[in-house]
């Protein structure tokens, strides 16, 4: 089974520009989440999709953040105008939805720096 | 929002050592998981312990819910246990998970 795809890898961008990360979650995954991680930090919960709505978006800075889930399965989150701030690792998790619990699974991540 | 603190911060440890990482937490949960974070960045989840004691080979997991801690047994410790050990608490129930900051570790040959 393939696991949570990312991409790019890597970005470099200069602050005030725009920048666009895509994740496809593993087949199947009715829930999708976005989280921030900055050095030395764990990881931060930005957004959590299930299929195509938004479950939560609380942690999002709306002002230069968006993302979507247009057909519930990829998703892209977007940052524009990037700020010094923002550099940090995008990772994307998927799970399946069912009465139990089940974990996240997640992507390697997109390493962000702005300049 | 609850409070997930780590200690300690970092650790470095001879191959073959034991080691206890702590995860102390704010407010009760409803789950509560620790994860490995490898030198190439990749999260893999570890355990779901909630309450309880719980192994998987080396490593091994107690929470104790009502004091509010859990803890992280790495025995006989290997350098491919080397990076970060996060725990993450879902105080909801809705599986929206809150991370500590993480216990770096590292293990030499």
């Amino acid at each position: 089974e393939a696991g949570v795809a990312q991409s790019p890898r890597y970005k470099i961008i200069e602050k005030r520009q725009s920048v666009a990360f895509w994740c496809n979650p593993i087949s199947g995954h009715a829930t999708l989440y976005w989280y921030q991680q900055i050095l030395g930090q764990g990881p931060k919960l930005l957004i959590q999709f299930q299929n195509n709505g938004v479950v939560d978006d609380s942690q999002l800075p709306k002002d230069r953040f968006s993302a979507e889930r247009l057909k519930g399965v990829d998703s892209t989150l977007k940052i524009q105008p990037a700020k010094l701030e923002d550099s940090a690792v995008y990772l994307c998790a998927s799970r399946p939805t069912g009465t139990g619990w089940e974990t996240q699974y997640f992507g390697p991540g997109t390493r962000l720096l702005v300049l | 929002g609850i409070q997930v603190e780590q200690s300690p911060p970092d650790l470095i440890l001879q191959e073959g050592a034991n080691s206890t990482l702590r995860c102390n937490f704010s407010d009760s949960v409803n789950n509560l998981q620790w994860f490995h974070q490898n030198p190439w960045g990749q999260l893999i989840n570890l355990f779901y312990i909630p309450s309880g004691t719980k192994q998987n080979g080396r490593l091994s997991a107690t929470t104790v819910a009502t004091e509010r801690y859990s803890l992280l047994y790495i025995s006989s410790s290997q350098t491919t246990d080397s990076g970060v050990y996060f725990c993450a608490v879902d105080p909801y129930g809705n599986n929206r998970l809150a991370f500590g900051k993480g216990n770096q570790v590292v293990v030499i040959p």
